[in-house]
């Protein structure tokens, strides 16, 4: 099957610092889908970007979908960005997500 | 905007008992999906439906079913219970092939 790849595993930022989180996969998709995690379980919609760039506040993301990889870009980060991001896609031909391990930051004051 | 309502949101059940998730997806979308998420682990897709009809089925227990009804609400149903089962559970909505959208889940601890 489809491998999503997330990196780094970790990450340990200091509050103000911008951070890059990388998503490599395998196959072609039809759909790729940030999402964050909170500290109570919720998953929470940042992006859906099969391909391209989109911006929302502090966060943007893009998805070069011929090289099979997507980054997320957090700026001037601040405590309650702390939490898993997990990218996950959905494979041509089908329908379910297909999560990435993901990236588990913590943001320090 | 309306969300994905999921219940209960935190159940206790025993070994061998059986729990029953509900989900109502956002109105007007047309497939449900399912995922378990272990401790410490990512979502993995169980199942989903369009119209009302199962539309593709991943790592599911037989001693799980689910299904969907007239009014577009799905339910989980899980007999059996086995410690391992202890896991969050999200229920997700979309239109077909377009963003999924998921609910806050149901955290079932198994005793």
């Amino acid at each position: 099957g489809i491998q999503v790849e997330q990196s780094p595993p970790d990450l340990i930022l200091q509050e103000g610092a911008n951070s890059t989180l990388r998503c490599n996969f395998s196959d072609s998709v039809n759909n790729l889908q940030w999402f964050h995690q909170n500290p109570w379980g919720q998953l929470i919609n940042l992006f859906y970007i099969p391909s391209g760039t989109k911006q929302n506040g502090r966060l943007s993301a893009t998805t070069v979908a011929t090289e099979r990889y997507s980054l997320l870009y957090i700026s001037s980060s601040q405590t309650t960005d702390s939490g898993v991001y997990f990218c996950a896609v959905v494979l041509e031909y089908g329908n379910k997500l297909v999560f990435g391990a993901g990236t588990i930051l913590r943001v320090k004051s | 905007a309306a969300g994905v309502i999921q219940s209960p949101r935190h159940l206790i059940k025993e070994k061998r008992e059986t729990a029953t998730l509900k989900c109502y997806p956002i109105p007007r979308h047309d497939t449900v999906y399912w995922y378990q998420q272990g401790p410490g682990q990512d979502p993995q897709f169980l199942i989903s439906f369009y119209e009302k009809m199962q539309s593709d089925k991943g790592s599911i227990p037989d001693r799980f079913s689910a299904q969907q009804f007239s009014d577009y609400h799905s339910e989980l149903n899980m007999s059996s219970l086995e410690l391992g089962d202890s896991a969050l559970y999200f229920c997700a909505s979309s239109l077909v092939g377009a963003e999924q959208y998921f609910g806050p889940g149901t955290r079932l601890t198994v005793t």
